[in-house]
């Protein structure tokens, strides 16, 4: 199994609903990732999980709340979002950390596309 | 912070010509990465070149690495329909985490 899956494929939420994203790989990948992409634009680090801790949060606001439940599994709990946090969320993951001269590729899901009305 | 700079930003060519992307960065690297994403989709990892590595070869995917210049292509030969897509470079950097370029846009009109 090489791939990555991520749940649900669209979502769609009200600026006080409370939702969340998840994220599934069984490649037995220790580090898992996720990314923000707005239309037309690169994909923007959020959080890197590494062995289960988190260990890079690029200052994203706390109404995102990251939590890596086991090895195989990361969640991204939604709260309060504003509609400028519409964008395709990618999640992605890798056999070891992507940091340092043995960084390799990164696996990713097919996104989540939130709409925040 | 985004390192790599691709070259154009859109590419506009016919089915069977071959389609070259270049990409520019500013430090030093580990390797540099190319990835596709088709519209709405997820990347896909396309090919990883080293920093002590000039050219690679994947099927019909070419890339070439000149760190004297901090910059690299991905040519692709032949191409087909199905490469429409948007391609981007990653750049993996010391100790940091891979840091992806803006994009290139490709549409291969049948």
């Amino acid at each position: 199994d090489t791939e990555v899956t991520q749940t649900p494929k669209h979502l769609v939420m009200g600026m006080t609903n409370k939702k969340s994203l998840k994220c599934e790989q069984h490649m037995g990948h220790r580090a898992m990732y996720w990314y923000k992409q707005k239309a037309k634009k690169p994909p923007e680090l959020m959080f890197v999980y590494s062995y289960e801790k988190l260990s890079i949060n690029e200052s994203v606001p706390s109404r995102f709340s990251p939590e890596c439940p086991n090895s195989s599994l990361l969640n991204l709990h939604l709260h309060a979002l504003q509609p400028e946090d519409s964008a395709l969320y990618l999640c992605a993951s890798s056999p070891s950390p992507v940091q340092g001269p043995n960084t390799g590729e990164l696996f990713f899901g097919e996104g989540s596309r939130l709409t925040v009305l | 912070s985004q390192q790599g700079e691709e070259d154009p930003q859109a590419l506009s060519i016919q089915e069977g010509e071959n389609a070259t992307m270049n990409c520019s960065y500013k430090t030093s690297i580990n390797n540099l990465q190319w990835y596709r994403q088709n519209s709405g989709r997820g990347l896909v990892h396309l090919i990883l070149i080293r920093s002590n590595e000039r050219e690679k070869h994947s099927g019909r995917l070419r890339v070439t690495l000149d760190t004297s210049k901090k910059s690299s292509s991905l040519l692709i030969t032949a191409s087909r329909a199905a490469d429409t897509a948007s391609y981007f470079c990653a750049t993996a950097s010391g100790y940091s985490t891979l840091t992806f370029g803006k994009g290139t846009m490709l549409l291969v009109s049948p």
